[in-house]
């Protein structure tokens, strides 16, 4: 097992452009998020899936899209990019019940600069 | 609005003294605990949990506490040791299975 990866692990862009940050998963795990850490701040959810087809918003979405069309993987959109969301991202997974809570596995990030 | 507080930016610790970290919590729908470890350039790692019904949880040389009351959990190492040195993040969850809040970070330095 792989394990929760993530490309591209470092990305420079320019202000407005857009990238796509990739996520993965090859252990049948239904939820799957997305964090930024932050100096101080610690890791915030910006979006996550409780299975294909299903996203929803975390704390911090405004920015970003998701979308869920396999259980494997989980995109990261940036549709124009701002230096404040320069950042480490790391995608996360793990089983799902709506009633309790499963340990969640992260993946290795992606550090983001925006200039 | 901070609802996972973690004061202590950094510890640093003799090697086989104990190290407690400390974590605060404002929301009392929390009913799960978690504590992460984190090295750099790597994702976090799940270290240890609680869950809001127990007041104590040991795995190893890893324990943590919860006081339900005062809204605070710790997270003892005992004993120390240099490869204990991280970022440890406290977490927590509202049974809403799967989304974590979490706190700010404390650095440990465990010192040889």
């Amino acid at each position: 097992n792989a394990g929760v990866t993530q490309t591209p692990k470092f990305q420079v862009l320019k202000t407005g452009q857009s990238m796509t940050l990739q996520c993965a998963q090859d252990m049948n795990h239904e939820y799957m998020s997305w964090y930024r850490q932050d100096p101080g701040m610690g890791l915030r959810l910006i979006h996550y899936s409780v299975g294909a087809g299903i996203t929803d918003q975390g704390e911090v979405p405004n920015g970003y899209n998701v979308s869920r069309s396999t259980t494997e993987d989980f995109p990261l959109r940036l549709l124009s990019a701002a230096p404040s969301q320069t950042s480490v991202y790391f995608c996360a997974s793990s089983p799902w019940t709506a009633s309790s809570y499963n340990e969640q596995f992260f993946g290795p990030g992606t550090r983001l600069t925006v200039l | 609005d901070q609802q996972v507080k973690q004061n202590s930016p950094s510890l640093s610790v003799q090697e086989g003294r104990i190290s407690i970290l400390n974590c605060d919590y404002t929301n009392s729908m929390f009913d799960y605990f978690l504590w992460y470890k984190k090295y750099p350039a790597e994702g976090p790692t799940f270290l240890i949990s609680i869950s809001s019904i127990k007041d104590k949880n040991e795995d190893g040389r890893f324990t943590v506490f919860l006081n339900k009351s005062a809204k605070h959990l710790s997270l003892h190492i005992v004993p120390s040791q240099p490869g204990d040195s991280a970022v440890y993040f406290c977490a927590a969850s509202g049974g809403q299975g799967g989304k974590l809040i979490f706190g700010q970070g404390t650095e440990l330095s465990v010192k040889p």
